[in-house]
């Protein structure tokens, strides 16, 4: 079956450790992005890249890095410099006939 | 700045109908997505207006007013399964979505 894979489903990292979230589509969708969601707010975008090998900030890319070296993924790196990283992270790919974006089921990451 | 603007929380009744408004203030505009996201899931797509008007698609119908800023939601016969946050997006050009903060809906018996 097409979708989209986010693992793992929750995470638990020390203050200070980088980690690394892992986005992968079959949709062979050329746009992927990750957005952060904190309880009463909406989604923001974080990074986005159109094609491989190319990647945009989005709003509140401080303290995060990305890659898009195959079509396929889109893995997201929470670095030690972002000051409040624990959140629900959704990574989504669209095709560009549509713009309909389809979403992973999450990562919920918990810094202690 | 972008803004975009929905209720916090709405309650209705099983078999009633409700109207979830969202109003947006954007730099750009191609389109505008509801999607809806039951808790602690990933949020799936209901509908995409680009046009102004009705469009409806079964339970659901979204409407949008370019010249207004304003699109609304419209559930039908709503179910217990209906309860969910509903997330207004617009989609501003160049492959950025830009999401409001969601309504929550409640659905009581």
């Amino acid at each position: 079956d097409g979708g989209i894979t986010q693992s793992p489903k929750y995470l638990f990292r020390k203050e200070g450790q980088n980690v690394t979230l892992s986005c992968e589509q079959n949709l062979n969708h050329d746009a992927m992005y990750w957005y952060r969601q904190d309880p009463g707010q909406g989604l923001r975008l974080i990074y986005y890249s159109q094609i491989v090998n190319d990647f945009q900030k989005g709003d509140i890319a401080e303290g995060y890095s990305v890659s898009r070296e195959k079509k396929e993924s889109f893995p997201l790196t929470v670095t030690s410099a972002q000051k409040n990283p624990t959140a629900f992270y959704l990574c989504a790919s669209s095709g560009t006939d549509y713009t309909e974006a389809f979403f992973g089921q999450g990562t919920r990451l918990t810094v202690v | 700045g972008q803004n975009i603007d929905q209720p916090t929380e709405m309650t209705a009744t099983e078999g009633a109908i409700v109207q979830i408004n969202c109003t947006y203030q954007t730099s750009g505009f191609n389109g505008l997505f509801w999607y809806q996201q039951h808790a602690g899931e990933a949020p799936t797509f209901l509908s995409y207006n680009v046009l102004d008007g009705l469009e409806e698609k079964g339970r659901f119908s979204s409407f949008l007013s370019r010249s207004k800023g304003y699109s609304y939601l419209l559930l039908k016969e709503l179910q217990m399964k209906d309860s969910a946050s509903y997330l207004c997006a617009v989609e501003t050009g160049g492959f950025k979505t830009i999401f409001g903060a969601g309504t929550r809906l409640f659905v009581k018996a």
